[in-house]
């Protein structure tokens, strides 16, 4: 057990749906990761919070969007979905969010649009 | 923007046999991360590489980050059933905001028979 809780595991929903993933880090680590696991694309960075604010983005779409709370957990959001965004989503965290940080993941939650 | 290219995308073997998987960036990277997930399982940290020309061994895996810094590989011995899963390396830019960005490789796969 890493330490990361990620609700829900699992997620059907229809295209065009808006859904919303949480993810609580490891007691004590300030930093959360959010990233989509897809067969083809492998692990695919979305974007970075350090204790609320964004500290890196990547491949995030405009219609997903994240944040981060002042009790440290994230949600991660993802409207008009579609058949595309079907995935496993990782959230990790660390410490501060440093470069030399090694990452714990959650044990994901898995999307599925139908 | 930074990429990380890993080959073989699959690998199988017999159990005994030796396996290698070989990690290259599009850029210097200031260092590199390997990650193991299990099959229905989340990526968990393995190492860090921090220096040029840098060896780590853990039993039966050996690591090593290139001279140059853009690449690394991770190299088992004898290979058990147990090592069964999708090995990941992940690298951090060296410069700017993808400082913080740690770039998955697509995986390697990597199947046992015993």
């Amino acid at each position: 057990d890493s330490g990361v809780t990620q609700t829900p595991k699992h997620l059907i929903t229809a295209t065009g749906q808006r859904v919303t993933l949480r993810c609580s880090p490891r007691s004590g680590d300030l930093s959360v990761y959010w990233y989509q696991q897809s067969l083809d694309q492998g692990l695919q960075f979305l974007i970075q919070y350090y204790n609320g604010e964004e500290r890196a983005k990547g491949n995030i779409l405009e219609r997903f969007s994240a944040q981060q709370f002042p009790d440290l957990h994230s949600e991660l959001n993802l409207s008009s979905l579609e058949l595309g965004d079907s995935a496993l989503y990782f959230c990790a965290s660390s410490q501060s969010g440093g470069m030399g940080e090694k990452l714990f993941f959650g044990s994901g939650t898995q999307l599925s649009v139908l | 923007g930074q990429q990380v290219m890993q080959i073989p995308q699959y690998q199988h073997v017999q159990e005994g046999e030796d396996f290698t998987t070989y990690c290259n960036s599009s850029t210097t990277l200031s260092n590199i991360q390997w990650y193991k997930q299990r099959p229905g399982g989340h990526p968990v940290f393995l190492i860090q590489l921090v220096k040029s020309g840098e060896v780590k061994k853990q039993k039966r895996l050996t690591f090593q980050f290139g001279e140059a810094k853009k690449n690394s590989s991770l190299h088992i011995t004898a290979t058990q059933t147990t090592d069964v899963g999708t090995y990941f390396c992940a690298g951090r830019g060296n410069s700017g905001g993808s400082n913080y960005k740690l770039t998955f490789g697509k995986g390697t796969l990597l199947t046992v028979n015993p």
